[in-house]
């Protein structure tokens, strides 16, 4: 089956610095790419995803970039701000209908 | 995207009992997934959820312990049976959207077996 690897499990950065969150995985018939924010009490938001016949997205400050041949992926996000923080997961598939995530990363953007 | 409402949005129970854990969407759709989320840690697909038939369970996961109804396209439920601490999770209701692949979650059920 698929295996997701997440890094860094923590990142804290200072308001208005970059953020970057790396995947890779190992099934090569994956080919959606999404990426949650789960914000403490709440369930995961779907904020951006990626299909494999791309090789970047960007949504204002948010962006992914797919490289299929290295099996990896990333979520950029820019000019971060407090309101940034939370649990970033990542995931890929699908495999049947089951998706596999990422362990996630807690982002701490300080003010 | 589907708006996802779940009941209740926590709850404690004692060992032995069991509960159930309603999921509502505010539209019809054709997916429908239970995630368990353990205290720190990644989401786990438990079961599909599917209408009119039995459910679809991952490796590790079996229907007396997750007994799962489906009536309709908008609606299911998920039952966690003679629960024990190591129960204690947050419990995750998700649909796919009208998108290919789009997978929406409701806010989640927070349980504490005690």
């Amino acid at each position: 089956g698929e295996n997701v690897e997440q890094h860094p499990s923590t990142l804290s950065v200072q308001e208005g610095d970059s953020a970057v969150i790396k995947c890779t995985y190992s099934d090569s018939a994956s080919n959606y790419f999404p990426w949650y924010k789960q914000e403490l009490g709440k369930g995961p938001q779907l904020i951006i995803d990626i299909r494999s016949n791309v090789g970047e997205k960007k949504d204002q400050r948010i962006a992914v970039t797919l490289n299929k041949t290295a099996k990896h992926f990333s979520l950029h996000i820019t000019e971060t701000q407090p309101e940034d923080s939370a649990v970033y997961f990542c995931a890929a598939g699908p495999t049947g209908n089951q998706f596999y995530f990422g362990t996630g990363t807690s982002l701490t953007v300080i003010p | 995207s589907a708006v996802i409402s779940q009941k209740p949005s926590r709850d404690i129970c004692q060992r032995g009992t069991s509960l159930t854990i309603q999921c509502q969407v505010d539209s019809q759709v054709t997916m429908m997934f239970w995630y368990r989320q353990q205290p720190g840690q990644s989401l786990t697909l438990i079961a599909t959820a599917n209408q009119g038939s039995e459910a679809t369970y991952e490796s590790g996961f079996v229907i007396d312990k997750f007994p799962i109804s489906r009536p309709n396209l908008t609606f299911s439920t998920l039952t966690v049976s003679n629960m024990s601490p190591e129960d204690s999770s947050i419990y995750l209701c998700s649909v796919t959207g009208q998108v290919d692949y789009e997978q929406y979650f409701g806010p989640g059920t927070r349980l504490t077996v005690t």
